[in-house]
């Protein structure tokens, strides 16, 4: 049984960067593809990258100057990283696993809000 | 552009069945899509990937109400026997080279 569990800070104050870690169970991240997905309140998900096989990464265009997504296989987690952060990145920040790289996501975690306040 | 166009509510009623639509983008008609659930309170779940031919593959331990079918650039997710617990946001997803794409989401309300 694949799960996924996010953590990390549920606040963030403007202009600071905004760090989650997922950490997987049940798979190993050296397989698949491993990425990010957000959904602010009260609209849809949005997708923010994702990495694979040994460190490359893909990101959402409109988010690629902000983010990083890195991983530490020795300990089965894959982390994000959002910086210079605003009101806008108030949203429920969800991991999941792709079959492969550009496919589907096939297993999602639970999700965590991170909400941009001073 | 490689855009996913649902509409942004449904409803049925227990017992019935509903098909909810996801519009591929003009271009876009032979794109494979998956079909995900968010119940409230909850992380999504995957439920099935949809063919542009209808073929699809249901997720793990996910049931047979949910099936999926297709026709030109839209994909169909119809659910049987409607019960209270598929009262849920619909999302469907797609994907390119480098980049994933999301529909606006339907929520669904069994009366």
């Amino acid at each position: 049984q694949v799960q996924l569990q996010e953590s990390g800070p549920g606040l963030v104050k403007p202009s600071e960067t905004l760090s989650l870690t997922c950490t997987v169970s049940g798979a190993s991240i050296s397989s698949y593809c491993w990425g990010w997905v957000r959904q602010p309140p009260g609209l849809g998900l949005e997708w923010i990258g994702y990495i694979y096989y040994g460190g490359s990464t893909n990101y959402n265009p409109s988010l690629k100057n902000r983010v990083t997504i890195s991983e530490d296989t020795s300990k089965n987690q894959f982390s994000l990283k959002l910086t210079s952060v605003t009101a806008a990145d108030t949203a429920v920040y969800y991991c999941a696993r792709h079959t492969g790289v550009a496919t589907k996501i096939d297993y999602w975690g639970q999700g965590t809000l991170v909400t941009v306040s001073s | 552009q490689l855009v996913l166009t649902q509409s942004p509510s449904a409803s049925a009623s227990l017992g019935a069945s509903v098909r909810l639509t996801c519009t591929l983008s003009s271009g876009h008609s032979s794109y494979a899509i998956a079909w995900h659930q968010r119940q409230p309170e909850k992380g999504p779940r995957y439920l099935m990937k949809l063919n542009s031919d209808g073929s699809h593959i249901r997720g793990d331990g996910i049931p047979d109400r949910f099936s999926g079918s297709s026709s030109g650039a839209e994909r169909y997710l119809t659910i049987s026997s409607l019960q209270s617990e598929d009262e849920a946001d619909y999302y469907c997803q797609t994907w390119g080279t480098g980049i994933q794409v999301f529909g606006g989401g339907t929520k669904l309300t069994v009366l």
